[in-house]
C-alpha cells in the first residue's frame, strides 16, 4: 500500500490530453514539492517534473505539473505512442521521514 | 554528465547478505544526496535509503535494522551493505542522485541502470 494514490492505468488516443493525479496527506505533499518521474520498459525511471512544476532541461512542455492542497497532477499533451510507459509521483514525507512515491500509473495511448 | 553505476547483485539464500555498489562519476558523492530505490518484478518504485552530504542516514521501515548505508569518499563510492535478506527483497536495485541536495529532499535527476538482487532459496 504505497503512501501516495495514483490511479493503476490511465488511456487516450494519439495527440489527446491526459492528466494523472497523485494523493498524499499535509505530511507529504501538503508540504513538499513533488516529482514525477516516467519508466519506459525495461529502463530505469527518469526525471519529468521537478518542485512540482518545473521542467529539466531535455523535457517537452507537452509535460506539465500542478500541485493544491495535498494532491498533485501531471499533465500531458499531444500524447504520442512513444509516452506509453508507467508514470510515478514522489515526494518527502516529514511524518515517516522518508522518501515516498506513488504505486505508478501505466499510461496506454490507443 | 553525472554517471551512477551500480554492482554486486546477484542471487543469494534467504537470511544471506549481500554488498551492492554504486561508483559515481561526474558528482561528488560526499557533496550530495545519495538514496537506493528498489524495484520489485511487475512493481512500483520503493525507497529504501539515504544518505546526505553530511553523513546522516535514514532507512525505509521495510529495511531498517537490515541494511545499511555508507559511502566511500576516496573512492566516490556509494555501498549498500544488505543482510538477512529476505525473499521480499528480491528486486532491481537503483542509486540515485538528489538533483537539489538541501533539505530533506528535493528530486532524483540521476539514476543508475539498476542492479538484480534474487533472494531464493
Amino acid at each position: 500500500q504505497s503512501v501516495l494514490t495514483q490511479p493503476p492505468s490511465v488511456s487516450a488516443a494519439p495527440g489527446q490530453k491526459v492528466t494523472i493525479s497523485c494523493s498524499g496527506s499535509s505530511s507529504n505533499i501538503g508540504s513538499n514539492y513533488v516529482s514525477w518521474y516516467q519508466q519506459l520498459p525495461g529502463t530505469a525511471p527518469k526525471l519529468l517534473i521537478y518542485d512540482s512544476y518545473k521542467r529539466p532541461s531535455g523535457i517537452p512542455d507537452r509535460f506539465s505539473g500542478s500541485r493544491s492542497d495535498t494532491s498533485a497532477t501531471l499533465g500531458i499533451t499531444g500524447l504520442q505512442t512513444g509516452d506509453e510507459a508507467d508514470y510515478y509521483c514522489g515526494t518527502w514525507d516529514s511524518s515517516l521521514s522518508a522518501v515516498v512515491f506513488g504505486g505508478g500509473t501505466k499510461l496506454t495511448v490507443l | 554528465e553525472v554517471q551512477l553505476v551500480e554492482s554486486g547483485g546477484g542471487l543469494v539464500q534467504p537470511g544471506g547478505s549481500l554488498r551492492l555498489s554504486c561508483a559515481a562519476s561526474e558528482v561528488t558523492v560526499s557533496n550530495t544526496y545519495i538514496s537506493w530505490v528498489r524495484q520489485a518484478p511487475g512493481k512500483g518504485l520503493e525507497w529504501v535509503s539515504l544518505i546526505y552530504s553530511g553523513g546522516s542516514t535514514y532507512y525505509a521501515d521495510s529495511v531498517k535494522g537490515r541494511f545499511i548505508i555508507s559511502r566511500d569518499d576516496s573512492r566516490n563510492t556509494l555501498y549498500l551493505q544488505m543482510n538477512s535478506l529476505r525473499p521480499e527483497d528480491t528486486a532491481v536495485y537503483y542509486c540515485a542522485r538528489d538533483g537539489r541536495s538541501s533539505g530533506w529532499f528535493g528530486y532524483f535527476d540521476y539514476w543508475g541502470q539498476g542492479t538484480l538482487v534474487t533472494v531464493s532459496s
